[in-house]
């Protein structure tokens, strides 16, 4: 049974630029959760998304953004990036949303920006 | 918001031995789940171990269980027969019910032959 794939591993974006990261989570999982970690930060919640809605989200600005297509593949997008943009992006995985479910994550994003 | 709670500094293990990470967490909800992960420098993080708040057991995983106290609001992992590959960060995790994982600042572990 294949894990959480995020595509891509590494990705070096210039400030200004928009980037999208991919998550294919476990066959049958429908919740996916994404998270930024960042060394100051620690790990943050950014958003979930459950059989294709938004359920949840963090607290970060506009510029950052998902979605979640029909076969559970989410994607987010991070518009007009900032240096601070510049972290570990990690997807997690759930068969249902809530709190009583197993999450498994990915290897995640790293994402630089210069 | 919950709050995850992991105080101690970075830890040094003899390899072999065992060793107990403190977690502590915060919230009035009934119905909760609580995680530990490992991330390694690669940074991947890797699911260990999960205890649902009905358990009425703790739950085991290998070399890893969860030490649940509920009523001290506490779940600490520990770690049997610690091996080279177990240095890595490790987290604890809380989620509720349709609500977001809330993780601690980790604990740093580095395993010594």
């Amino acid at each position: 049974k294949a894990g959480v794939t995020q595509t891509p591993r590494y990705l070096i974006k210039t400030r200004g630029q928009q980037v999208t990261l991919s998550c294919s989570p476990i066959s049958g999982h429908r919740s996916v959760s994404w998270y930024q970690q960042t060394p100051g930060q620690g790990l943050q919640f950014l958003f979930e998304y459950f059989s294709e809605t938004q359920r949840n989200k963090g607290n970060f600005p506009g510029r950052f953004s998902g979605r979640q297509f029909s076969n559970s593949r989410s994607e987010m997008n991070v518009s007009t990036l900032e240096l601070g943009d510049s972290a570990l992006y990690l997807c997690a995985s759930s068969l249902a949303a809530g709190g009583l479910t197993e999450a498994f994550f990915g290897q995640g994003t790293r994402l630089t920006v210069v | 918001a919950q709050k995850i709670t992991q105080t101690q500094p970075g830890m040094f293990v003899q390899e072999k031995e065992a060793v107990t990470l403190d977690c502590t967490y915060d919230t009035s909800d009934p119905s909760y789940g609580l995680f530990w992960y490992k991330q390694p420098s690669s940074g991947e993080m890797i699911f260990l171990i999960y205890q649902g708040s009905y358990d009425q057991q703790n739950a085991t995983e290998g070399r890893y269980s969860l030490n649940f106290q509920k009523a001290r609001k506490s779940a600490n992992l520990v770690i049997s027969a610690s091996q080279l590959g177990d240095s890595a960060m490790y987290f604890c995790a809380a989620r509720r019910g349709n609500n977001r994982l809330a993780f601690g600042k980790g604990n740093q572990v580095v395993v010594i032959p």
